[in-house]
């Protein structure tokens, strides 16, 4: 079935050490987003990718930081963990050709930070 | 800006109960709306997409409607289930930005 995959489900980390989440997809889609949701909130849109055009949120920390080496392919760096970065990480893909269209979720990645 | 209010934060109901969750949006300018299900710990799962140019979308026991100029969305369940119980969150993309905006979700308990 095509879908989103994220690696790992679960990801400790310890303060100040780098970490990288990984995205993949299987569905050919030229959009790919990543949001932040902290326990009990909404989820956060960080940046998003439309093809190889990186799209950075104004309020997103310069402490994280995305690749996309192709269309299949999607990771969030986060350089320098705080303890306030712990929190779900959602991937998602859309096919931008079309706005109207739906967003599909990967299941996340849990960032814990000691 | 568009904001996202979802009512009630959290319900309980006990089984067999038909139930309307509630969204509303400040800005009507919207390409769609949808519906998702979250389980604790876990991501995000797609319930129902309603364009803008549609007023509901039905998935078995799950209905969907939209009144854009009023700027509100319904989600009904009917004949609710233990396995219904789980976080709801709406959410639209806005025209302005095409960007998905976020409620803060409904948190349901279904008990047997």
């Amino acid at each position: 079935d095509a879908m989103v995959i994220q690696n790992p489900r679960y990801q400790v980390t310890q303060f100040g050490k780098p970490v990288t989440l990984s995205c993949s997809q299987t569905l050919n889609h030229n959009v790919m987003y990543w949001y932040q949701q902290k326990s009990s909130q909404a989820p956060k849109l960080l940046f998003h990718y439309y093809d190889k055009d990186f799209n950075n949120e104004a309020d997103t920390p310069d402490n994280f930081q995305s690749r996309r080496p192709n269309t299949s392919f999607c990771f969030l760096d986060i350089r320098s963990p705080g303890l306030g970065d712990a929190a779900m990480y959602l991937c998602a893909t859309s096919s931008g050709g079309d706005r109207a269209l739906e967003q599909y979720f990967g299941p996340g990645t849990r960032l814990t930070v000691t | 800006k568009q904001e996202v209010t979802q009512i009630p934060a959290a319900l309980s109901v006990p089984e067999g109960e038909n139930l309307v969750l509630n969204c509303s949006f400040t800005d009507s300018a919207i390409y769609n709306l949808q519906w998702f299900r979250q389980d604790p710990g876990k991501g995000l799962t797609s319930l129902l997409l309603i364009q803008s140019s549609q007023r509901e979308q039905t998935s078995g026991r799950l209905n969907a409607s939209l009144d854009k100029s009023s700027g509100r969305s319904t989600l009904y369940i009917a004949a609710s289930q233990p396995g219904d119980s789980a976080t709801y969150l709406c959410a639209v993309v806005s025209s302005n930005t095409g960007k998905l905006i976020f409620g803060q979700g409904t948190t349901l308990q279904v008990k047997p």
